[in-house]
């Protein structure tokens, strides 16, 4: 069980480039998250989705996109990269159900926006 | 809304000593609570949770207990060692509002 995957692991990228971060899930997870985190202000949600066919907006959306297809896959976008989108991305899943509320996050995506 | 404070690091132990690192909540209702590790070039993952008032997580020689009458949930360890060296997330769940909320992480530095 491969648990959550991202990917790519790390990109640079131009500023003003759309870049789209893959991420994909075993669990059969209800619900998954996207999370930036900068040094000195620890995990941020960016979007979240509860089910498949759901999303919401987290703490920073703007300059964001997320889709939820199918159970398995959130990717999120980022239309037009900006040096302060440079940030470690995080993926992460849960199961709904009362007291299995544990997060299960995937290793990452560096992302430097030059 | 909801809130996760926790101890300012970086913390830096030597090999063998105690460990705690403090955190407090506001939330309303009754949340589950957690202490999440991230190791580094990792991401986050679960250490320990408790789910109501009065019951101790614990794992790896880790624990923490959940005041409710001091909305705490402070981590604990006996004798830390150079591999729990770490970046450790204290988090909460709200059932009410089927979300989370981390705090803002403690570095932890053990020296040999």
């Amino acid at each position: 069980i491969a648990g959550i995957t991202q990917a790519p692991t790390s990109q640079i990228l131009a500023a003003g480039r759309r870049m789209t971060l893959r991420c994909t899930q075993d669990m059969r997870h209800n619900a998954m998250y996207w999370y930036r985190q900068d040094l000195g202000l620890g995990l941020r949600l960016i979007h979240y989705s509860n089910t498949a066919g759901t999303t919401g907006k987290g703490e920073v959306p703007d300059g964001y996109s997320v889709s939820r297809a199918n159970t398995d896959d959130f990717p999120l976008t980022l239309a037009s990269a900006v040096p302060s989108q440079t940030s470690v991305y995080f993926c992460a899943s849960s199961d709904s159900r009362p007291s299995q509320e544990t997060q299960y996050f995937g290793p990452g995506t560096r992302l430097l926006v030059l | 809304g909801d809130s996760v404070t926790q101890m300012e690091g970086p913390v830096t132990l030597s090999e063998e000593a105690f460990l705690t690192i403090n955190c407090t909540y506001t939330a309303t209702g009754y949340p589950s609570l957690f202490w999440y590790v991230q190791y580094p070039g990792e991401g986050l993952q679960l250490l320990l949770k408790a789910t109501k008032a009065d019951d101790k997580g614990s794992n790896k020689g880790f624990e923490a207990t959940y005041r409710k009458e001091t909305t705490s949930f402070h981590l604990e360890k006996g004798s830390v060692q150079v591999s729990d060296s770490a970046v450790y997330f204290c988090a909460l769940f709200n059932t009410n509002a089927g979300k989370s909320t981390f705090g803002d992480g403690t570095t932890l530095t053990v020296k040999p």
